[in-house]
C-alpha cells in the first residue's frame, strides 16, 4: 500500500525566508505526486504536480517542487515566502489501483506560518 | 472557485441520526472522489465514482454508502452517526480515472455530530 510521510509538522518562518517542506512517499511502481495547499476555511488547491519528465516542477505562486526517484521525495520550496503563504501543505501520491481506479494518499500535513 | 459544489456546507445533527451530503463536479469531469478530513485521521479517501460506477474504495465504513446519478452529481450517505463521524468531508472531481490528472476539490461539508 502506499504511504506518504511528511516530516514537519508545524514551521514558523519570517517573511522572505526561504521554504523546504519534506515529503517522502512508500511504493514501488510509477507515482503521480502532487502538492496540495489549503487556506484556513478553504478548500485544498492544487499548487504544482509532477507525472514525468523533468524532476524540478514549478506550480503556482512561485512553489517548485524536486522529486528525486532515488530518495522516494517530492519535497515543496519556496526562495522566499510571504505572509499570505500561512496555510496547511498536503503532499499527495496517486499510484493507481487495479480495476482501472484511483484515489489520492496523502500526508498528514505541514502546518505553515509565516510572520511578519 | 474549484467548480466543484458541495452542500451543505455546514450540517449538525445528533448520534444515530442519517445524513445526505452532495457533491456536483466540475463541468465535464466525470469522475468523483470523496474524502474525509478528521483531526485524528488526517485526510481519508472514500470512495470513487467514475460514470456512475463504483471504481474504488478506500477506507469507507459500512454505515457509509454513496452514489453517481447520470447527471454526474453524487451523494454520500452516513447513517447510524457516532460522535467519531464528526469531520469535514470534501468531494473531488478529476476528467477521467487516469492517476495522473489532478483532483479539484470542494469547499467541503463540516458535519457535527453532538
Amino acid at each position: 500500500a502506499q504511504s506518504v510521510s511528511q516530516h514537519n509538522h508545524h514551521v514558523i518562518l519570517s517573511e522572505a525566508a526561504s521554504l523546504e517542506l519534506g515529503c517522502n512517499y512508500s511504493y514501488g511502481g510509477t507515482v503521480n505526486l502532487f502538492w496540495y495547499v489549503q487556506y484556513p476555511g478553504q478548500h485544498l488547491q492544487l499548487l504544482l504536480k509532477y507525472f514525468s519528465g523533468d524532476p524540478l516542477v514549478k506550480g503556482i505562486k512561485g512553489f517548485e517542487a524536486e522529486f528525486i526517484k532515488s530518495k522516494f521525495s517530492f519535497n515543496l520550496r519556496k526562495p522566499s515566502v510571504q505572509w499570505s503563504d500561512t496555510a496547511e501543505y498536503f503532499c499527495a501520491v496517486n499510484a493507481g489501483l487495479t480495476g482501472g481506479g484511483n484515489k489520492l494518499t496523502f500526508g498528514t500535513g505541514t502546518q505553515l506560518k509565516v510572520e511578519l | 472557485d474549484s467548480g466543484v459544489t458541495q452542500t451543505p456546507k455546514h450540517l449538525i445533527t445528533a448520534t444515530g441520526q442519517r445524513v445526505t451530503l452532495r457533491c456536483s463536479p466540475r463541468s465535464g469531469d466525470l469522475s468523483v472522489y470523496w474524502y474525509q478530513q478528521s483531526l485524528d485521521q488526517g485526510l481519508q479517501f472514500l470512495i470513487q465514482y467514475y460514470n456512475g460506477e463504483e471504481r474504488a474504495k478506500g477506507n469507507i465504513l459500512e454505515r457509509f454508502s454513496a452514489q453517481q446519478f447520470p447527471d454526474l452529481h453524487s451523494e454520500l450517505n452516513l447513517s447510524s452517526l457516532e460522535l467519531g463521524d464528526s469531520a469535514l468531508y470534501f468531494c473531488a472531481s478529476s476528467p477521467g480515472v487516469l492517476g495522473n490528472q489532478p483532483q479539484h476539490f470542494g469547499d467541503g461539508t463540516r458535519l457535527s455530530i453532538l
